[in-house]
């Protein structure tokens, strides 16, 4: 079972290049996330999907656009890449039903712009 | 708003010794959950614990253990029998409305190291 996957793992780009992270989950959960995580600052939630067809903005979604292809994949898009957008991103899925709903997380991808 | 604190950035604990990790939360949604993540160094992000807001008895999950203040609005984690292999990032976190409820934010951490 694959889980969480995230593809990249690694990628540095230049500074107003574009890039999309790729996630997809494979255990029918409904609800999929994209979190950031910087020194000292946690895991800090940039989108969510809570199920096919939705997206909504979580605390630092400025310079993100997020697409949930189909129930699996949920992709993150940087469109022109800034440094302060150098971070760790993981991807979260959650099923909906279920007592606690706890979040299962991709390896993460490390990004770093120039 | 939802918000999660947590005021140890780092933290000592003797192998064998309980630890006590601190997290408080303020929300004005009656029904939240309450989790908490440890990320070792290799940095995958693993569930330890979870607490309903309706939950009438502390969570217990082997060597884990949610001490949860609702008055206080606190769920501190509490690891009993310290081993090497806690040495860590533990996150607090919290989601609003309960199981049927999306957005789940984080503290920013405390770091845990375990002394032999």
């Amino acid at each position: 079972n694959a889980g969480v996957t995230q593809t990249p793992k690694f990628q540095v780009l230049k500074t107003g290049q574009s890039m999309t992270l790729q996630c997809a989950q494979d255990m029918n959960h409904n609800s999929m996330y994209w979190y950031r995580q910087d020194p000292g600052m946690g895991l800090r939630l940039i989108y969510y999907s809570a199920s096919e067809g939705t997206t909504d903005k979580g605390e630092v979604p400025n310079g993100y656009n997020v697409s949930r292809l189909n129930k699996r994949e949920f992709s993150l898009r940087l469109e022109s890449a800034a440094p302060s957008q150098t971070s760790v991103y993981f991807c979260a899925s959650r099923h909906t039903r279920g007592r606690s709903g706890e979040l299962f997380f991709g390896e993460g991808s490390r990004l770093t712009v120039l | 708003a939802q918000k999660i604190t947590q005021t140890q950035p780092g933290m000592f604990v003797q192998e064998k010794e309980a630890v006590t990790l601190d997290c408080t939360y303020d929300t004005s949604d009656p029904s939240y959950g309450l989790f908490w993540y440890k990320q070792p160094s290799s940095g995958e992000m693993i569930f330890l614990i979870y607490q309903g807001s309706y939950d009438q008895q502390n969570a217990t999950e082997g060597r884990y253990s949610l001490n949860f203040q609702k008055a206080r609005k606190s769920a501190n984690l509490v690891i009993s029998a310290s081993q090497l292999g806690d040495s860590a990032m533990y996150f607090c976190a919290m989601r609003e409305g309960g199981g049927g409820g999306f957005k789940t934010i984080f503290g920013a951490g405390t770091r845990l190291f375990v002394k032999a």
